[in-house]
């Protein structure tokens, strides 16, 4: 059964630069995963950042930006704010209409 | 811009069966995009369900496909789910999402479905 990781939490400081990972149990993440990226705050639902790799959603600061690094897809937060701490979600695409999402990373911006 | 809104019980007792609905409106569930659902169980992180297209065609989370029925009514532009002989371990929030390989995702706001006798 595919796996799709996440790092359970990363740190960033103020300003700074971030960048949370998104990969397989077994293989490389590439484009044809469509990787999109989710932000979601306590008790709200999912906020679309970045879908199809590297496609920002309308009304996403370009901070915000989607890649494949290193086998796996990435997000990079660039000049992170305080307001920019909240649990992000992935999603790949496997083919044949199944989508797995990771477990999350909870980003805390100190 | 697509905007989603799912209803439906909030307590589902159970062995019983769930059934949600999704109104789409600022678009149209017979254009050619799926259209999923996903769910949270509290503190934990998101699981894709399912999907359909307009067509009638759907694809299922093989972990949850022997209980899952996901179709869309295009004469209420809507979307349903039905998951039938569910626990405790089926409380979630459940989500009626756009989720396409080349156009914008899009979320409803979710439902909180709570499974107890």
């Amino acid at each position: 059964q595919t796996v799709v990781t996440q790092e359970p939490s990363v740190s960033a400081s103020p300003g700074g630069t971030v960048t949370l990972t998104c990969g397989l149990s077994s293989g490389s993440v590439s484009t044809s995963h469509y990787p999109s990226w989710y932000q979601q705050t306590p008790g709200q639902g999912p906020r679309t950042l970045i879908y199809n790799t590297n496609t920002r959603s309308s009304g996403v600061p370009d901070r915000f930006s989607g890649s494949i690094l290193r086998n796996k897809a990435a997000l990079t937060i660039t000049g992170a704010q305080a307001d920019d701490e909240s649990e992000y979600h992935c999603v790949l695409y496997m083919g044949t209409g199944i989508w797995v999402f990771g477990g999350g990373t909870k980003l805390t911006v100190l | 811009q697509v905007q989603l809104k799912e209803s439906g019980p909030g307590l589902v007792k159970p062995s019983g069966t769930l059934s949600l609905t999704c109104a789409v409106s600022g678009g149209s569930v017979s254009s050619s995009y799926w259209w999923s659902w996903v769910r949270q169980p509290p503190g934990k992180g998101l699981e894709w369900i399912g999907e359909v297209y307009h067509t009638g065609n759907t694809n299922y989370n093989p972990s949850l496909k022997s209980r899952v029925t996901i179709s869309v009514d295009k004469s209420k532009n809507q979307l349903s789910l039905k998951l039938t002989s569910v626990t405790a371990a089926d409380t979630a929030v459940y989500y009626c999402a756009r989720l396409d390989q080349l156009i914008q995702h899009e979320w409803g706001q979710g439902i909180l479905v709570t499974v107890s006798s």
